[in-house]
């Protein structure tokens, strides 16, 4: 059975005060692992897919990186605005097209 | 820029109490998704539809559930007597054809369901 496992489950930063949140998984066979954003009430808002040990990806502020074990989403001064729940999901190459996600970690940013 | 479209954003029905929800997915997308999140849960998975039939199913996604596509751009999902434990947010979602790589699925803004 694929797991997602995000850590921690809620991070508190200053404006500004990088920081990282961790995606450990396990899958049968990688087909892609997917970042999320989500803000209270609404759907998940893709950000980046991930396929292979090594890959990296950035947009603004966020860089995503993945290993045979793990993804971390990278958040680099950020900003009140970053403040939502981030979701990591992976989708299994015996598993079709299905998204397994994680809890998320709910990032609040203070000015 | 395409998106997801969600229809009604909040439902409010009666236990046992039929609800059909729908969707427009992104036009030149193929693959459809339902998905769900519980209150303070992950999402979880429902079904996948691909050419005109059910490609993919959870176990969520029982005797009870539904999906359909009427005509060329909405999708629905039909829960046929409703619990309680159906309250929760509904989420369709889309993407591109397949090939080797993933595509990235594209999520609407939801149906909060509520059963009373």
């Amino acid at each position: 059975e694929d797991q997602v496992t995000q850590s921690p489950e809620a991070l508190r930063l200053q404006e500004g005060e990088s920081s990282s949140l961790n995606c450990s998984y396990t899958v049968s066979g990688l087909r892609g692992l997917f970042w999320y954003r989500q803000d209270p009430g609404k759907g998940p808002e893709f950000l980046f897919t991930l396929y292979s040990a090594g890959e990296e990806k950035e947009k603004e502020r966020l860089k995503a990186t993945l290993t045979k074990k793990e993804s971390f989403l990278h958040i680099t001064a950020p900003k009140p605005e970053d403040s939502a729940t981030y979701l990591c999901a992976v989708q299994a190459q015996a598993s079709g097209s299905r998204l397994t996600f994680g809890e998320g970690t709910q990032l609040t940013v203070n000015p | 820029e395409p998106e997801v479209t969600q229809t009604p954003s909040h439902q409010v029905t009666q236990m046992g109490q039929e609800v059909i929800l729908r969707c427009v997915p992104i036009s030149n997308h193929l693959y459809f998704y339902w998905y769900r999140q519980i209150l303070g849960q992950k999402v979880e998975f429902l079904v996948s539809f691909y050419n005109n039939e059910i490609s993919e199913k959870s176990e969520i996604f029982d005797d009870q559930f539904s999906v359909e596509r009427p005509d060329g751009s909405n999708f629905t999902l039909k829960i046929r007597s409703t619990k309680l434990e159906d309250s929760a947010m509904y989420f369709c979602a889309s993407s591109a054809e397949q090939g080797f790589l993933s595509t990235e699925a594209f999520f609407g803004q939801g149906t909060r369901l509520t059963v009373v």
